[in-house]
């Protein structure tokens, strides 16, 4: 089975932090996504990375940084966490080309 | 750029009924995937069924089919003898065919409640 991980469900961080998320696949997936998940907005896309050291903008990259320095492992960063960063993030891996993606638990982040 | 609409936010079905979630989209492609992701309390989402356009014969899973109309823009999720394991939230996705870099829109979502 495919695993995507992220490595915290739960997470309280203070205003000004800097928060790193981090999510790991086991399935060699070339495409690895961070999106936010908010109530009566769905997911929006805030980062993806279609390969080592590769990275594109999503619809909502303002406020955050990713990194991708293994195929495997795909960060996204909070350079200085907000209150409105609070949400739910998702990680989620796919194969190249047009397919499923595989979702990772999500973390929940409340910035206080 | 590609939109996706569900316009319905809460459904309500008994168990052991047929419930459908509607789901349209805007896109000026022509070849695309449309998929139905499940999001369980758990928070764990889960592919439910995918089509592709290309395909005029609508997709089937078990007890979840979809309605695909191409000309429409219209993609439902129906979902034959509801169980309570079905109580979740439902999204409705669209993907480009084209290129290496393909990424998920996603609509906002419904939350389903099955009631015993």
């Amino acid at each position: 089975d495919v695993k995507v991980t992220q490595s915290s469900r739960y997470l309280v961080k203070r205003t000004g932090e800097k928060v790193f998320l981090e999510c790991v696949q086991d399935m060699d997936h070339e495409n690895m996504f961070w999106y936010r998940q908010d109530p009566g907005l769905g997911l929006r896309l805030i980062y993806f990375s279609y390969d080592v050291k590769m990275k594109e903008k999503g619809d909502i990259p303002e406020g955050y940084s990713v990194s991708r320095e293994k195929k495997e492992r795909f960060s996204l960063i909070l350079e200085s966490a907000s209150t409105n960063q609070t949400s739910m993030y998702l990680c989620a891996s796919s194969p190249v080309g047009p397919n499923e993606a595989f979702f990772g638990q999500g973390t929940r982040l409340t910035v206080v | 750029a590609q939109t996706v609409t569900q316009s319905q936010p809460e459904m309500s079905v008994q168990e052991a009924e047929t419930v459908t979630l509607s789901c349209t989209y805007d896109t000026s492609e022509n070849n695309y995937y449309l998929f139905w992701y499940k999001q369980p309390p758990s928070r764990q989402m889960i592919l439910v069924i995918r089509q592709e356009a290309y395909k005029q014969q609508n997709a089937t899973e078990n007890r979840f089919s979809v309605n695909f109309q191409k000309a429409a823009k219209s993609f439902s999720l129906k979902i034959s003898d509801s169980q309570l394991g079905d109580t979740a939230m439902y999204f409705c996705a669209f993907m480009k065919m084209a290129g290496a870099n393909s990424k998920l829109t996603f609509g906002k979502g419904i939350t389903l409640s099955v009631r015993p």
